[in-house]
């Protein structure tokens, strides 16, 4: 069985400061990462994901994670951050051959003006 | 194009209760998963259908269940409802089942509260 954990429930950043959101997984097969966004009475985005090859995976806005499988991590990075990017940040993994998501706890990121 | 729509976005039970929430997928995407979301918690996989066929199952009791049609369409139900279910239950689809680029696009949910 998958399983996901996200250290951080909450992570307060000023505007323009680089953030860092901790995801790590435990599983005993190949895995599919992800990281989805909510915004307030939303439902999930997706930002970005990593199925296979490079381990860096890139978003549009600026986001980007690595995967580290001998650390069993896929945490997702910003050097800028934007009071738009203000959301519940949630990292998740399914097992590859399968698309059932298992998800994290969630982060919140605040953005501070 | 619309994305998946679910319906309703809001609903209020009372303990015992039946719900039935509705998931429409977005066009050409053939599978259809659930999740519940209670507050604060990461959303939790309760079934998936693909082709109208259940092709996984979260660990969640008998009174949840559900069903896609074949418009691709799904329902889920939930019976005897206890305060424990209220939760936000999301709805994603999917093109296919399984393997890489299946990336799933959520609906924005149905709010469910039992009183």
């Amino acid at each position: 069985a998958q399983s996901v954990t996200q250290l951080d429930s909450q992570v307060p950043v000023f505007e323009e400061a680089p953030v860092e959101l901790r995801c790590n997984y435990s599983s005993s097969v190949s895995v599919y990462l992800f990281w989805y966004v909510q915004y307030p009475n939303q439902g999930l985005q997706l930002l970005l994901k990593y199925l296979s090859g490079s381990t860096l995976v890139e978003s549009i806005n600026g986001f980007e994670a690595e995967f580290n499988k001998s650390q069993t991590s896929f945490h997702l990075r910003k050097p800028s951050v934007h009071i738009s990017d203000t959301a519940e940040y949630f990292c998740a993994v399914s097992e590859a051959g399968a698309n059932n998501l298992f998800f994290g706890t969630g982060t919140r990121l605040t953005v501070i003006p | 194009d619309a994305g998946v729509t679910q319906s309703p976005t809001h609903l209020i039970k009372t303990r015992g209760q039946h719900v039935t929430l509705r998931c429409s997928p977005i066009s050409g995407h053939k599978s259809v998963s659930w999740y519940q979301q209670v507050l604060g918690q990461g959303p939790q996989f309760i079934f998936q259908y693909y082709e109208k066929e259940e092709r996984g199952r979260g660990n969640f009791p008998d009174r949840f269940s559900a069903r896609q049609f074949p418009n691709y369409s799904s329902e889920l139900n939930v019976n005897a409802l206890l305060l424990g279910d209220s939760a936000l239950y999301l709805c994603a689809s999917s093109l296919f089942w399984g393997g890489p680029n299946t990336e799933a696009f959520f609906g924005q949910g149905t709010r469910l509260t039992v009183v």
